[in-house]
């Protein structure tokens, strides 16, 4: 596998329910990201890992909880979600922190019932 | 607050024409912009970027024009070919923030 791998790909849960979002990278970035896409609003950065630490979190509800075992796994443990979480989540990597080219998987469509 | 905006959601352009996206931005302090390109199922891959020392940055069929005067960025892509069929999402930052994202205009070449 190459690049940003995330799974699953998609997801649907309900609003008691406890699920995670698994992120994968096999480029040796070390830096991490979660970003939200809503229909018709723009990419939200939501976590940001350097080496494993998280270094930003953008005012994200605490029912998003990430995870960052090491530099190559990220994850998005997720409970008591509400339907306007239903959203696209994408994981993203890069070489070094805040650089601007990210490398995204293809992103974990999440549905909130 | 948007600070960056693609005012055009969709944009459908005959193959062989030229594909022009716009992209305005609010914050003056934004110092470098990308555009990244987004298929069905995959996501967002970057394409091409510009620094705001320049005004233009061309890479094959796709150029990017800065005016800073007018806040504005643009990507031209000719000649436009079916595969370009996407949806382009213009970014921003300055510094050591973080990118900051348009909503996206996605675009469909008509064979």
């Amino acid at each position: 596998e190459t690049g940003v791998t995330q799974t699953p790909r998609h997801l649907v849960m309900g609003m008691t329910n406890k699920k995670s979002l698994k992120c994968e990278q096999h480029l040796g970035h070390n830096a991490m990201y979660w970003y939200k896409q809503s229909a018709k609003k723009p990419l939200e950065l939501m976590f940001v890992y350097n080496f494993k630490e998280q270094t930003e979190n953008n005012s994200v509800p605490s029912r998003f909880s990430p995870e960052c075992p090491n530099s190559s796994h990220l994850f998005l443990h997720l409970h008591t979600l509400q339907p306007e979480d239903s959203a696209l989540y994408l994981c993203a990597s890069s070489q070094e922190i805040r650089a601007n080219v990210l490398t995204f998987g293809a992103g974990s469509r999440l549905t909130v019932l | 607050d948007q600070q960056v905006k693609q005012n055009s959601p969709s944009l459908s352009v005959q193959e062989g024409r030229i594909s022009i996206l716009n992209c305005d931005y609010t914050n003056s302090m934004f110092d470098y912009f990308l555009w990244y390109k987004k298929y069905p199922a995959e996501g967002p891959t970057f394409l091409i970027s510009i620094s705001s020392i320049k005004d233009k940055n061309e890479d094959g069929r796709f150029t990017v024009f800065l005016n800073k005067s007018a806040k504005h960025l643009s990507l031209h892509i000719v000649p436009s070919q079916p595969g370009d069929s996407a949806v382009y999402f213009c970014a921003a930052n300055f510094g050591n923030e973080k990118l900051t994202f348009g909503t996206g205009t996605r675009l469909t070449i008509i064979p």
